[in-house]
């Protein structure tokens, strides 16, 4: 399987901290991508980073991939409450004449609180 | 439009019937995608259509049954599930094929099997 492992599980912070939360994989992929649920509800696309990408940038998020040791880290800087929700990092894959998949890892539960 | 839009939001049904669950998006999309997530994990795919046609089916019960009428609707079609098929099913779509882009999801539709 795919799925990676997120680290932390859970993460609390204040608002104004940063979060930071780990992911790591087992196969080659073309991109991860990270995307944030709420309440158990749709999942909302954050940001995506292709696999000869290192570091990208967008708003208060900054995503760093190393591919060598098969991990990413998702960053956001002065939280805010609104921030609350799971995290889930997703890697992608094209699969030749089948078109691909997305498989998501565990997820970091973030609690930020006001 | 740049959303995906999932009906019902919430089923009930038994075990002896025969429901369906829709999915539409109109931004022109031409890959599909139904993912199934119980609580506190994370979603696993289920099916990808890319330019309609089943191109991936991840070992899901034949009680599940997908359908992909045009390029902007995707099905699925339930019989005969059982309690533990409650979870919260939710579509998504990218425009290329799976894996090379984010994805856009819909808000779910959260099935209770009785």
């Amino acid at each position: 399987s795919q799925q990676g492992e997120e680290d932390p599980q859970a993460l609390s912070i204040q608002e104004g901290e940063n979060a930071t939360m780990n992911c790591s994989y087992k196969t080659s992929i073309n991109n991860l991508q990270w995307y944030r649920q709420n309440s158990g509800r749709g999942l909302v696309h954050l940001i995506l980073i292709r696999s000869n990408e290192r570091e990208k940038h967008s708003g208060r998020l900054r995503v760093t991939l190393d591919t060598s040791k098969k991990s990413s880290s998702l960053l956001i800087t002065a939280s805010r409450a609104a921030d609350t929700a799971s995290y889930f990092c997703a890697t992608g894959l094209a699969i030749y004449n089948q078109g691909g998949k997305l498989i998501f890892g565990q997820g970091t539960e973030l609690s930020v609180k006001p | 439009d740049t959303e995906v839009t999932q009906t019902p939001k919430h089923l009930v049904m038994g075990m002896t019937n025969k429901k369906s669950l829709k999915c539409e998006q109109h931004m022109g999309h031409r890959a599909m995608y139904w993912y199934k997530q119980k609580a506190k994990k994370p979603p696993e795919l289920m099916f990808v259509y890319s330019y309609e046609k089943l191109s991936i089916n991840e070992s899901v019960p034949s009680r599940f049954s997908p359908e992909c009428p045009n390029s902007s609707l995707l099905n699925l079609h339930l019989h005969a599930l059982q309690p533990e098929d409650s979870a919260l099913y939710l579509c998504a779509s990218s425009q290329g094929p799976g894996g090379l882009g984010g994805y856009t999801f819909g808000s779910g539709t959260r099935l209770t099997v009785v």
